[in-house]
């Protein structure tokens, strides 16, 4: 368990309204990304964090942005919600331990796009 | 470029059975190789990993061994509980390529009583 929350958990919205999740972690890790799961597409970086105010794109970040003003916090954005954003979102973090680096994932947010 | 290639499901077991999930990967370098699990609603859960050639991840009875050879990760458990019924994901981190982690499509897992 590495402490980590999202919220909301669910979330419905209509086509072109914003969207803001929220990934909150404990632990103080530097690296936090954000993650969507889509069937038969596995899982897919959008954005991800190497420190405060240090974010870059991932292989799907478009329609999406991201903010970290705390290092506790990472913000996904979606600027004006469309169908195909509907999907699982899930933050992770990378934790160093003595073999090496893993990512460790938070519950995940179930977003509908209507 | 880097990517990992895992078998498609389902998998339909019955209680007792012997498991094997294929996956292979592609990548430069040494890259670190992990299984995680992801159970009805709830995100992603480390299983096992491994970080070098030869070496065997396990836990839970599910063991899985860095062929470097193969290019290969297979999870495998001599005797499956209805209780693993999930979602199998393969994975990789590398230590080039633009983006570290790299997931397999996932293979669900379903165990008959």
């Amino acid at each position: 368990d590495a402490g980590i929350t999202q919220s909301p958990r669910h979330k419905v919205t209509e086509t072109g309204t914003p969207v803001t999740l929220r990934c909150h972690q404990t632990e103080n890790h530097r690296y936090m990304y954000w993650y969507r799961q889509d069937p038969g597409h596995g899982l897919r970086l959008i954005h991800y964090s190497y420190g405060v105010k240090d974010t870059d794109k991932g292989e799907v970040s478009d329609g999406y942005s991201v903010s970290r003003s705390k290092t506790e916090d990472f913000l996904l954005t979606l600027e004006s919600a469309t169908s195909s954003q509907t999907s699982v979102y899930f933050c992770a973090i990378s934790k160093q331990g003595q073999a090496g680096e893993t990512q460790y994932f938070g519950p995940g947010t179930r977003l509908l796009v209507l | 470029g880097n990517s990992v290639t895992q078998m498609e499901g389902p998998v339909t077991l019955s209680e007792e059975a012997f498991l094997t999930i294929n996956c292979t990967y592609t990548a430069t370098g040494y890259p670190s190789l992990f299984w995680y699990v992801q159970y009805p609603g709830e995100g992603l859960q480390l299983l096992l990993k491994a970080t070098k050639a030869d070496d065997k991840g396990s836990n839970k009875g599910f063991e899985a061994t860095y062929r470097k050879e193969t290019t290969s990760f297979h999870l495998e458990k001599g005797s499956v509980q209805v209780s693993d019924s999930a979602v199998y994901f393969c994975a990789l981190r590398s230590t080039s390529g633009t983006y570290k982690y790299i997931f397999g499509t996932g293979t669900r897992l379903k165990v008959l009583a």
